[in-house]
């Protein structure tokens, strides 16, 4: 079983629509839990920590479910500047800080 | 912000020569930096977590004879890919920790832009 887990996609959604990515991860110990976001030949870039209690960031809602292992995103009023690859992210427990990166989810906001 | 910088952002070599990618924080000091590797349509791999003044821990699987870092100073790392394949064409990516306290800012880490490399 994969350490992280997503849905590839892709995902295309109009312009303005709700869309929902979803993770699962298998190590329970993990306790750092993050989204990043990654543009077509880019670096991946820091887009949101999850917090145990959910947190939201403008457009953006992160959800964490320990008991099941599971994390979501959900943006909202979807932008054509929101296309791109949406990685799930956890951290490996140790004290090295290092982190897995899911394979991602492709979303693309049509016009 | 944290800013990470990566050199060069894109190379060329022919196979069986070797090539140095440089990482470097501009603005804070990363005592730990990592190395990825991402091959197309997946995901980031690490494949070492380098410290200052010290040893590379390099993942399974991952040649440390072939993949050298070294992390001579907290804003440093250099990854050199020896004796390149055309195998090895991939995009290599460093990041640094950002070393803030917090269990969630501890683990943040902010990326330097890559390096795609192409052996031919």
């Amino acid at each position: 079983r994969k350490e992280v887990e997503q849905d590839p996609g892709p995902f295309n959604v109009p312009e303005g629509a709700t869309v929902a990515f979803n993770c699962t991860y298998s190590n329970s110990a993990s306790q750092s839990f993050f989204w990043y976001r990654q543009d077509c030949r880019k670096e991946p870039k820091l887009l949101m920590s999850v917090y145990s209690s959910g947190n939201e960031d403008g457009r953006f809602t992160a959800q964490l479910n320990r008991a099941s292992q599971y994390i979501s995103l959900l943006i909202r009023d979807s932008k054509l500047s929101d296309s791109a690859t949406y990685l799930c992210v956890v951290n490996r427990p140790g004290s090295a800080r290092q982190l897995t990166f899911g394979s991602g989810t492709q979303l693309t906001v049509l016009p | 912000g944290a800013v990470v910088s990566q050199h060069p952002s894109w190379v060329i070599c022919k196979s069986g020569t070797s090539v140095k990618i440089e990482c470097r924080s501009l603005d804070f000091q990363a005592t730990t930096m990592f190395w990825y590797r991402q091959f197309p349509k997946q995901s980031l791999m690490l494949m070492a977590t380098s410290n200052e003044g010290s040893k590379a821990t390099y993942e399974q699987g991952v040649e440390k004879d072939k993949f050298l870092i070294n992390h001579a100073s907290l804003t440093l790392s250099t990854l050199t890919v020896t004796s390149a394949h055309p195998e090895d064409s991939s995009f290599y990516i460093c990041s640094a920790r950002s070393g803030l306290a917090g269990i969630q800012r501890a683990y943040e880490q902010y990326f330097g832009p890559g390096t795609r490399l192409t052996v031919t």
